[in-house]
């Protein structure tokens, strides 16, 4: 199936710092998702992108949609401890319901 | 994850034995979707269900059926669950819509198979 390359895999950070981190296709998406995952718990939707070159915030999150539809990143600015977690990028392609996700990158931030 | 919910939370099974995961989702969703994780692998999609009565198959449907007998309800079944099946698994549930609607993950099923 079609496959969605999140990078980077893992980051190690200080409080304080920006974070970013991508996801690219080899082909085009029409819906760009990001989601966070707790321990234990669901993944969470922070941020969905319907529009290329749409850029939306949520609180210091911010996301693209990539002009050429093939991806997207996501900023956290001013991280805190609370950031850690797996962020997922998914996406949808032409009518599909079906959601592909990434792999995930594995945020850690240090106090 | 309010509105998704999953039982059991979790299960240990030996090889053979049949068991079935609930969803229950109270926002009257149209779409239910069920997933497996499996570290580095991210969330892949088992099968889906775009309304009352009907099914679809995902990206790795062999060894699971569903049922979608009632709309709030999303039911997965393992007939004989296998090693291989050990993984945490996730519902999901999302408006009608055309790949507008964002979907909602319940907190997830952890089964292992022994």
């Amino acid at each position: 199936g079609q496959q969605l390359n999140q990078s980077p895999q893992s980051m190690f950070i200080q409080e304080g710092e920006d974070v970013s981190m991508n996801c690219t296709s080899s082909s085009i998406f029409n819906t760009w998702l990001w989601y966070k995952q707790d321990p234990g718990e669901g993944p969470v939707l922070l941020i969905a992108l319907y529009k290329a070159g749409e850029l939306t915030s949520n609180g210091r999150l911010t996301a693209q949609f990539g002009i050429t539809r093939k991806d997207s990143f996501l900023n956290i600015s001013a991280s805190i401890p609370s950031d850690v977690g797996i962020y997922f990028c998914a996406g949808t392609q032409g009518g599909s319901e079906k959601l592909v996700f990434g792999k995930g990158t594995k945020l850690t931030v240090n106090p | 994850n309010a509105g998704v919910t999953q039982t059991p939370k979790f299960r240990v099974l030996k090889t053979g034995q049949s068991m079935t995961l609930l969803c229950a989702q109270d926002m009257n969703h149209e779409y239910m979707y069920w997933y497996r994780q499996d570290p580095g692998m991210g969330l892949r999609l088992i099968h889906y269900s775009v309304g009352e009565g009907t099914t679809a198959k995902g990206e790795v449907p062999d060894g699971y059926n569903v049922s979608r007998l009632k709309k709030q309800n999303f039911l997965l079944g393992l007939e004989s669950a296998a090693p291989s099946q050990t993984s945490v698994y996730f519902c999901a549930s999302s408006k009608r819509g055309l790949g507008n609607q964002p979907q909602h993950f319940g907190d997830g099923t952890r089964l292992s198979i022994l």
